[in-house]
């Protein structure tokens, strides 16, 4: 069974400091992350995938096939960066698992 | 096209009636998937439909629920005998299929269910 855990519920730093939002998956064949986002009273949307390998908004995401970790990390946080952050795991039919999502505030 | 659609927003019940709801996917995408959100959980899927065909339902379905995509463009999900349980958020997304360009899954603001 394909599982995904984001350890953390809320996340707190101060703007400019560093972030790092923990993912970590299990499943039996060769994952596809991604990185959803929802921002206040807005809907999810995606972030960044881990095949496309690119940075979005400053945010970049490395797949650790090794420790099955796929965190999301961002050298400098900003107070737009405030939202909801879910890490997913497509299986077939590109269906999605979610895990629980860390609450990411960023604080003046 | 404005992307993934989904009516109604809000939706107040009481315990034993029937509900349903639409969703309109982006044109172009042939897959079509149902998540459930309660709080403090991410999605859970539920059921997703490639073109007119359900080809998967998640065990979270029970029998209560019937989700259809007729014509292979909108999905209604309909719930009967709604229970307090079942009140949560309805997420809606749709994607291309795998080998028709991107797959990212696009999803709409959802349904929030309140069964009183």
């Amino acid at each position: 069974a394909q599982r995904v855990t984001q350890p953390e519920k809320l996340l707190s730093v101060f703007k400019g400091a560093p972030v790092e939002l923990k993912c970590n998956y299990s499943y039996s064949g060769s994952p596809e992350l991604f990185w959803y986002v929802q921002y206040s009273r807005q809907r999810l949307q995606l972030l960044l995938r881990h095949i496309s390998r690119e940075s979005i908004k400053g945010f970049t995401a490395d797949l650790n096939k090794g420790e099955t970790s796929f965190h999301l990390k961002k050298p400098f946080a900003q107070e737009e960066d405030s939202a909801m952050y879910y890490c997913a795991l497509a299986g077939g039919g590109n269906k999605l698992t979610f895990g629980t999502g860390t609450q990411l505030k960023v604080e003046l | 096209d404005t992307g993934v659609s989904q009516d109604p927003r809000h939706k107040i019940t009481k315990r034993g009636q029937n509900v349903t709801f639409r969703c309109d996917p982006i044109s172009e995408h042939n897959r079509l998937y149902w998540y459930r959100q309660t709080l403090g959980q991410g999605p859970e899927f539920l059921t997703y439909f490639q073109n007119e065909a359900q080809l998967e339902k998640s065990r979270l379905l029970s029998d209560r629920f019937s989700a259809e995509r007729p014509k292979g463009s909108f999905s209604t999900l309909e719930i009967q005998r709604t229970e307090q349980g079942d009140s949560a958020m309805y997420l809606c997304a749709s994607s291309r299929s795998a080998g028709t360009g991107g797959t990212e899954a696009f999803f709409g603001q959802g349904t929030r269910l309140t069964v009183v």
